[in-house]
């Protein structure tokens, strides 16, 4: 089982609509992630957030914004999306930011917006 | 050309036998390498790290050429279990965070 906790599993909301989608490890990672993939697609990156400060956005719109809590939580605020941002939406987190520590992912977030 | 690239696939083979996927990396800096498994509808999950003298976890073997800048798996004795689709993952120490994913290769072992 993945020590990545999710959610909601599943989200559908309207164009208009305001949700927040949240994610939290008990692993004591400082590294965390958000992921979007699409259908046969490898996940595409997001944010990442290094010891609760965002140390990557790579370029996503401002419709979509992070926000870290604290060293376990970490959540992606959702407003005014559109359809093509339906997408699993996957957070992971890893021991540190270097590049030799193993990234955890979650179970994701089935988003559809409509 | 992509930074990562994996066998388009798809895998289709019959329990027992034995497959190899690569994955080749334009760039010479990268420094870790990984393996991860992903099933329909499910999170990606680690297989294996992908270390320079190579290494086995059972039935999995993985390798790395630095030299010729390419990674594998082979996978002996197939299980219908392992139909899923292996993403290669590659990072460099410069982009730290940033990992670089191949865009999967997918396998159905059938009985």
């Amino acid at each position: 089982d993945t020590e990545v906790t999710q959610t909601p599993k599943h989200l559908v909301m309207g164009m208009t609509n305001k949700k927040s989608l949240k994610c939290e490890q008990h692993m004591g990672h400082r590294a965390m992630y958000w992921y979007k993939q699409k259908a046969k697609k490898p996940p595409e990156l997001m944010f990442v957030y290094s010891y609760e400060k965002l140390s990557i956005n790579e370029s996503v719109p401002s419709r979509f914004s992070p926000e870290c809590p604290n060293s376990s939580l970490l959540n992606l605020h959702l407003h005014a999306l559109q359809p093509e941002d339906s997408a699993l939406y996957l957070c992971a987190s890893s021991q540190g930011q270097s590049s030799g520590n193993t990234i955890y992912f979650g179970e994701g977030s089935w988003l559809t917006v409509v | 050309r992509k930074e990562v690239e994996q066998d388009p696939g798809p895998f289709n083979v019959p329990e027992g036998a034995t497959v190899a996927f690569n994955c080749t990396y334009s760039n010479s800096a990268s420094q870790s390498f990984f393996w991860y498994r992903q099933d329909c509808r499910k999170e990606p999950k680690l297989l294996m790290s992908v270390y320079s003298s190579g290494n086995e976890d059972g039935r999995f073997t993985a390798q790395l050429n630095r030299a010729s800048q390419y990674i594998s798996l082979l996978i002996r004795d197939s299980k219908l279990s392992d139909s899923a689709t292996y993403l290669c993952v590659v990072n460099m120490n410069t982009n730290a965070g940033k990992s670089t994913f191949g865009d999967g290769t997918t396998l159905t072992v059938k009985p």
